[in-house]
């Protein structure tokens, strides 16, 4: 496969219920970032990893756990979630996450849609 | 605050031309791009502008004035398949991603 690949594509959950959302790339890339997208919002910077170590984290709550067990792969570890976290969850890879914006062009994966009852 | 701004929809026919808009106000700026997102479908990248001036790329080119804040992305020969949110986002003097919420472009045939 090439590219960014998330999955599930499609989560519903309880508010009781933990889950994780797996994203995968193959493009040698050094960076790696979960975003939330709500309608007609802004995309929300959620977390941000560089080689592995976690450089950005939007005072996201505590319910949203992320895990970079290497350069390829980032985890979004989900725990009694709310309503409103219902969105799309987009994952993204760039070369490097620091200065020569050239070098930050995202790559995105399709996302993963989730809904919370 | 920083801020972009960009017009929420808008509708243009088949074969014809559209031009979307965007104006920011960041703490620094150190690039802009455009990203293009299809119902369902991950964000794509389409442009990236640093210097003023306009950047030609097929149908698509994107223009940029740094001292007014202001880019737009102009589409021609409209087809069906451009039907799709654009998406403009500003690099700030921290080097962090400022999002604009997205304009969806319908195209009519």
């Amino acid at each position: 496969e090439t590219g960014v690949t998330q999955t599930p594509r499609h989560l519903v959950m309880g508010m009781t219920n933990k889950k994780s959302l797996k994203c995968e790339q193959h493009l040698g890339h050094n960076a790696m970032y979960w975003y939330k997208q709500s309608a007609k919002k802004p995309l929300e910077l959620m977390f941000v990893y560089n080689f592995k170590e976690q450089t950005e984290n939007n005072s996201v709550p505590s319910r949203f756990s992320p895990e970079c067990p290497n350069s390829s792969h980032l985890f979004l570890h989900l725990h009694t979630l709310q309503p409103e976290d219902s969105a799309l969850y987009l994952c993204a890879s760039s070369q490097g996450d620091s200065g020569n914006s050239g070098a930050n062009v995202l790559t995105f994966g399709a996302g993963s849609r989730l809904t919370v009852l | 605050g920083q801020n972009i701004d960009q017009p929420t929809e808008m509708t243009a026919t088949e074969g014809a031309i559209v031009q979307i808009n965007c104006t920011y106000q960041t703490s620094g700026f150190n690039g802009l791009f455009w990203y293009q997102q299809h119902a369902g479908e991950a964000p794509t990248f389409l442009s990236y502008n640093v210097l003023d001036g306009l950047e030609e790329k097929g149908r698509f080119s994107s223009f940029l004035s740094r001292s007014k804040g202001y880019s737009y992305l102009l589409l021609k020969e409209l087809q069906m398949k451009d039907s799709a949110s654009y998406l403009c986002a500003v690099m700030d003097s921290n080097y962090q991603l400022i999002w604009g919420a997205g304009t969806k472009l319908i195209i009519k045939p």
